[in-house]
């Protein structure tokens, strides 16, 4: 079974703060591991994804994470927050084998203060 | 250009109605997805089809139904018997599986 855990409903930072957002995954699988980002009413948008290969993992908007399997963590950094920032972050794990379908995460609204 | 697309954006139902949300993609696309989305909870998946007239229930299966008679198109119909409707539901599609999905841009249901 698999299953993601996003620390902290609501994370609020400055202008030019350092960004991260935390998720935590199990699996019994080799996972693959996703970030989506939503603007209100609209759909999820694809951030960067994790299947296989370097653990670094750069995607849009200068976002990155960082699988790390000792720690089931596929944390979301930016080190410098934009007002346009402002968002819903869903972080989701899917794995070989389990017939395509990711199982998100409860979702991390980021504040951006001017 | 290749996306999904949702319609419509904004549907009301009355107490005891079925309605249909469209869900169509030109990405050629085996699977689709419908999930349901509400405040706090995430997104939970509803049904799921890897291939044409073939289709799987989720985890909130209860009181929808859908249909995957073409690879383009995947609606989902709620019915009368789903006793709380409103919400934002949407739809996704990917080939190969596991590598991300494409979503459309939702349908936010209300109930009238």
């Amino acid at each position: 079974a698999q299953s993601v855990t996003q620390l902290g409903s609501h994370v609020s930072v400055s202008e030019g703060a350092l960004v991260l957002l935390r998720c935590n995954y199990s699996s019994s699988v080799p996972p693959y591991l996703f970030w989506y980002v939503q603007y209100p009413n609209q759909g999820l948008q694809l951030l960067l994804k994790y299947t296989t290969g370097a653990t670094l993992v750069k995607g849009i908007n200068g976002f990155e994470a960082e699988f790390k399997k000792s720690e089931t963590s596929f944390h979301l950094t930016k080190p410098s927050a934009h007002m346009s920032d402002a968002a819903e972050y869903f972080c989701a794990v899917g794995g070989s084998g389990n017939t395509g379908k990711l199982i998100f995460g409860q979702g991390t609204t980021l504040q951006v203060k001017p | 250009d290749g996306g999904i697309t949702q319609s419509p954006k904004y549907l009301f139902r009355k107490e005891g109605q079925n309605v249909t949300l469209s869900c169509e993609q030109n990405l050629n696309h085996d699977a689709m997805y419908w999930y349901r989305q509400d405040p706090g909870q995430g997104l939970r998946l509803i049904y799921y089809s890897q291939i044409v007239n073939d289709f799987q229930k989720g985890d909130i299966a209860e009181g929808y139904s859908v249909s995957r008679e073409k690879k383009e198109s995947f609606p989902l119909t709620v019915t009368s018997a789903q006793k709380n409707p409103t919400a934002f539901y949407l739809c996704a599609s990917s080939i190969p599986a596991n590598y991300g999905y494409t979503f459309g841009s939702g349908t936010r249901l209300t109930v009238v």
